[in-house]
Parts: C-alpha cells; structure tokens; sequence
C-alpha cells in the first residue's frame, strides 16, 4: 500500500515559473526521499532530508520537511521544459525499503 | 559506470504462461530490490535482498511471484501462471550498503514493462 500521497495529481506551468509539490505520509520515518521519472523510465533519485533536518536545498531544488504534520513539499525554482516528469516522495522508516507516494505529474511548457 | 540494467525491456505473456526478469545491479551493491508499478501509481515494494540473503519478501503479492540472487548479484524475478493483475512494470533497485547514510540512496534500473494478454 501507498504510504502517503502527493499534491496536485499534476501541475502544469510555464518555463521560468516555480513549481511546488507536496507530500503527506502517515507513519514516523527516518529519512524523506524525492525522486524523478521521466516517460517510461527507471526513477532517479533527486534529494534526500533526514527527519531531524527541516530544510534542504539542492540546486534548483529546495525541499522542506515538517514531521509534526507529516508532510514535505519540492520546490523546483526557474523551471524548465527538460524537468517535465513525475516526481514521487519516497519514505524510509529505517529498515531502506522505500515507500511510494502516488505522485505528481509535472508538464512545463516552453 | 554502467547503472542498474534490466532485461527484457518489454514482456508480452499470454496468461496462464511462466516469465522471468532479471537485474543487474551495479556492481558492488549490496542491497537489492524489486517494486511494482502499475499505471499511474507510484512504486510499491515487493522484495529486499542483502548479498544474496532474502531479508524481505512481505510484498510479494501472491506465492506465483518468487525472486531469487543466488550469487549475491544478479537477481531475477519469476511470475509463474500470469494473470492480468500481474500487468505492470518491474523495477529494480540497488543500493552501495546496509547501514546509514550510504543505505538510502538506491539506483533504479528503466523497469520491465511486462503486459499478460
């Protein structure tokens, strides 16, 4: 079963603009995981938080986690049409077996 | 270096029939992992391996599905009697270690898309 879920569904913005995402899961966690797939491919891993850490940044990734509401959002900044993608949260609650949210779907047009 | 890679990229299998996928994870990985993916849903965990001990097979849908990584580096997947709920694109995952930090990261192979008609 699904661990927690992504909003929105999907996002669609323009080239240049931001794009934040966000992630609800139920359980404690160790560690917040974000990852990346791209049409009919494998999932590449974008960014990890801890859940003693509270905001991350990674290029033009910035992500944020708040453990008393169980949530965390990704903020992609200046967005381009090659980040066009699926972005899933992923959690891990100590044992590596990572946990899938849904997923958002992300569509920058140029 | 060469990434996770899978084989076939694409199955089609009548139901009732046998498959088997394979994967090869980077060389030196410990951990290894098997998810299911179905159509506009994220990954769900099937199975974990470390060397070639099967610490976790909890996700395992049904006892059709079996892995197995004997040597502690290929692994393979086998799905026997199919049916359309089997329907769905297998990944591979593999990770450098067991213990943290190195234990979070895991690299993704591009996934079998197997379709039981």
């Amino acid at each position: 079963s699904q661990q927690g879920e992504e909003d929105p569904q999907a996002l669609s913005i323009q080239e240049g603009e931001n794009a934040t995402m966000n992630c609800s899961y139920k359980t404690s966690i160790n560690n917040l995981q974000w990852y990346r797939q791209n049409s009919g491919r494998g999932l590449v891993h974008l960014i990890l938080i801890r859940s003693n850490e509270r905001e991350k940044h990674s290029g033009r990734l910035r992500v944020t986690l708040d453990t008393s509401k169980k949530s965390s959002s990704l903020l992609i900044t200046a967005s381009r049409a090659a980040d066009t993608a699926s972005y899933f949260c992923a959690t891990d609650a100590g044992y590596s077996t990572l946990t899938f949210g849904k997923g958002t779907m992300l569509l920058v047009s140029p | 270096g060469a990434g996770v890679s899978q084989s076939p990229r694409y199955k089609v299998a009548k139901r009732g029939q046998d498959v088997a996928l394979r994967c090869d994870p980077i060389s030196g990985h410990v951990s290894l992992f098997w998810y299911q993916q179905a159509l506009g849903q994220g990954p769900e965990f099937l199975t974990y391996f470390q060397n070639e001990a099967q610490l976790d097979k909890s996700g395992l849908p049904s006892d059709r599905f079996f892995a197995e990584r004997p040597e502690g580096s290929v692994s393979t997947l086998k799905i026997q009697r199919t049916q359309q709920e089997d329907s769905a694109v297998y990944l591979c995952a593999s990770s450098l270690g067991t213990l943290p930090p190195r234990s979070y990261e895991q690299y993704f192979g591009p996934g079998t898309r197997l379709t039981v008609t």
